[in-house]
């Protein structure tokens, strides 16, 4: 049972790059989202999956695309990488009301 | 927006209890306050929740007030190893919904001196 997978753990990127950051989950949860936090800030919210086969617009959903795969998977996509997408990037699955389970992250650099 | 402020960083002893507020004044009917921490740049870990009732766990109690509009995270014995951000956040629980939008304020630095 290895909770919300995240891959890659370490990536940099030239501006313009694109790029798939990956996101599994083995819990059978409804709930998936993704996070970036840049140093010093708390998490911001860029988009969630409330359920397979819906995904909506957290805080900060500009510059980023999102697929909810299948119910294990939730993958967040930069087709035009900046350097302000320089972050550390965070995958979390729950079921609807419950407790948040997080990804080990996956820090971005981008040139 | 965030629907809870928390302030931005608090000091601890070694050994004392650590009281972390919590303010969610436009808390609804259907939400519960969570708190979660975060060591260093892992990813944020849930302490603890609940609704309306002071809740305890083997991590650390949470109390709300009887108007559900602040709560505290008590630390009773904080060590060294409780150092981190913590953050407090609110979340509906409305079963049939595919409302889920979980929002994470920028949370509390809590530093615990030896």
């Amino acid at each position: 049972n290895a909770g919300v997978t995240q891959t890659p753990k370490f990536q940099v990127l030239k501006t313009g790059q694109s790029m798939t950051l990956q996101c599994a989950q083995d819990m059978n949860h409804n709930s998936m989202y993704w996070y970036r936090q840049d140093p010093g800030m708390g998490l911001r919210l860029i988009y969630y999956s409330a359920s397979e086969g819906t995904t909506d617009k957290g805080e900060v959903p500009n510059g980023y695309n999102v697929s909810r795969l299948n119910k294990r998977e939730f993958s967040l996509r930069l087709e035009s990488a900046a350097p302000s997408q320089t972050s550390v990037y965070f995958c979390a699955s729950s079921e609807r009301w419950e407790k948040l389970f997080f990804g080990s992250g996956t820090q971005l650099s981008v040139l | 927006d965030a629907k809870t402020t928390q302030p931005p960083s608090m000091d601890c002893a070694e050994g004392r209890a650590a009281n972390l507020p919590c303010n969610h004044s436009t808390i609804s009917g259907n939400e519960y306050v969570y708190w979660y921490r975060q060591i260093h740049s892992q990813g944020p870990q849930y302490i603890i929740h609940g609704l309306k009732n002071n809740e305890t766990n083997e991590m650390a109690s949470l109390i709300i007030t009887e108007d559900r509009k602040s709560s505290t995270l008590i630390l009773p014995h904080a060590t060294l190893r409780d150092t981190a951000v913590y953050y407090c956040i609110v979340r509906v629980a409305f079963p049939g919904t595919s409302y889920d939008k979980v929002i994470f304020g920028p949370g509390t630095s809590l530093s615990v001196i030896p």
